[in-house]
């Protein structure tokens, strides 16, 4: 069965450049979400999309944005990057549907700032 | 406020016997609950899940029973097999059609389960 696909997998920046993390949920999921796990730490969501639309915001950034686009895929982008922004970035998808969801997550994009 | 608290940081069970994670919530709108594995650096995989409207589900080796009175579940794995050595968090959900902010999944610690060989 198809699973959520993110990409890139590593990715390498340095301090104050931008990246920009892509996910590409299971088909016919129409939720996808964001989460950070910093090293050490328990992963903490950031950031979640209903139908392109932003439907929950936690603990995210300003400098970093996210959006879902028509085809459900998202992308979080992330600006004037930090040290402390290295960590593994999570998406998740789920079908909001019959009352009951699962999300499924992906394997996650290990960034590294440096 | 911790809604959710897995209170065992640790578990250690001999293989090919039971393991048992608990989880406790406090909020009485969660009516779906799910269990999740995941390894280090790896992203979490869904293992299974339970509604509120049933008190046990089963697939294969993995058993959710659900308390609501005592807002209380747990998962059995049996038997226990070494490749079950990983941390599970135990996720709860409100109703979709709330849409609030619990449609998302809740990480707190988790138990670390190490099965030995």
């Amino acid at each position: 069965a198809a699973g959520v696909i993110q990409s890139p997998r590593h990715l390498i920046k340095e301090k104050r450049e931008t990246a920009t993390l892509k996910c590409y949920p299971i088909p016919r999921h129409d939720t996808v979400y964001w989460y950070q796990q910093g090293p050490g730490q328990d992963p903490q969501f950031l950031i979640s999309f209903y139908e392109k639309m932003q439907s929950d915001k936690g603990s995210i950034p300003d400098r970093f944005s996210a959006q879902q686009f028509s085809d459900y895929h998202s992308e979080l982008n992330m600006s004037s990057l930090e040290l402390g922004d290295s960590a593994l970035y999570f998406c998740a998808s789920s079908l909001i549907a019959g009352g009951w969801y699962t999300q499924y997550f992906g394997p996650g994009t290990r960034l590294t700032v440096l | 406020d911790q809604q959710v608290k897995q209170n065992s940081p640790s578990l250690s069970v001999q293989e090919g016997r039971i393991s048992i994670l608990n989880c406790d919530y406090t909020n009485s709108m969660f009516d779906y609950f799910l269990w999740y594995k995941k390894y280090p650096a790896e992203g979490p995989t869904f293992l299974i899940s339970i509604s509120s409207i049933k008190d046990k589900n089963e697939d294969g080796r993995f058993t959710v029973f659900l308390n609501k009175s005592a807002k209380h579940l747990s998962l059995h794995i049996v038997p226990s097999q070494p490749g079950d050595s990983a941390v599970y968090f135990c996720a709860p959900s409100e109703p979709a059609y709330m849409k609030t902010s619990y449609d998302k999944v809740i990480f707190g610690p988790g138990t670390s389960l190490s099965v030995i060989p």
